[in-house]
């Protein structure tokens, strides 16, 4: 079965500009959870998602992140206008019911 | 405040050495805990996880890990370590199953030769 799947890798932006981050679950996974990990810290959680409610999102930084899971698939993570402490690498996570988690590989965001 | 708290950031064990690695946690009740371990390029990897019952937990890739009430603690383990471990590892916490996580910053290991 494919594992849950991030895109881009990669990503290199100026300050200010927008950038989108996708998460594609494993199918069938209800919850979808966004994490992030800054250089030298920790991974912190962002937000959860069941189906495509939002039943948590405590963790989200400001009002520049926005998360959205139409269809309760997949998920984007947008951050606009991104400022430099946004850089970290991101990672999304999915299960089903109170099963293990399974993580992506990560995004890497740089802002320059 | 919940928290994990992982107290070495890089431990160098030699390879077939034994290798412990250590995580407390804080929190009011018995926590659901886990380890997760990411290699360079791959995601985070569930190695083991405990909810309840027996305190020593066996996990793949031959790791352990006791959880010990009276410490606050979480300890993994492994008795002969390969040089396929060198990775970073994390000890995580949640209040219940299926809900986020509350990681640790993680402890890179190296492996020598």
């Amino acid at each position: 079965e494919a594992g849950v799947t991030q895109f881009p890798s990669h990503s290199v932006i100026e300050k200010g500009q927008t950038v989108t981050l996708r998460c594609d679950p494993i199918s069938g996974h209800d919850n979808l959870y966004w994490y992030r990990r800054v250089m030298g810290k920790e991974i912190k959680f962002l937000l959860h998602f069941v189906k495509e409610s939002k039943q948590d999102e405590s963790g989200m930084p400001n009002n520049r992140f926005l998360a959205e899971r139409t269809g309760g698939t997949y998920s984007t993570l947008k951050v606009q206008p991104a400022e430099l402490e946004d850089s970290g690498v991101y990672f999304c996570a999915s299960n089903y019911g109170q099963g293990r988690a399974f993580f992506g590989q990560g995004t890497r965001l740089t802002v320059v | 405040a919940q928290s994990v708290t992982q107290p070495d950031i890089h431990i160098t064990v030699s390879e077939g050495a034994s290798l412990e690695l250590r995580c407390n946690y804080s929190y009011g009740a018995t926590p659901y805990l886990f380890w997760y371990v990411q290699s360079p390029g791959q995601g985070l990897q569930l190695l083991l996880k405990y909810f309840s019952g027996d305190t020593l937990v066996q996990g793949i890739k031959g790791f352990e890990a006791e959880f010990k009430r009276s410490q606050s603690s979480f300890n993994l383990r492994k008795p002969s370590v390969h040089w396929s471990d060198a990775a970073e590892y994390f000890c995580a916490l949640a209040n219940q199953a299926g809900t986020a996580l509350i990681f640790g910053k993680g402890t890179t290991l190296s492996v020598s030769s």
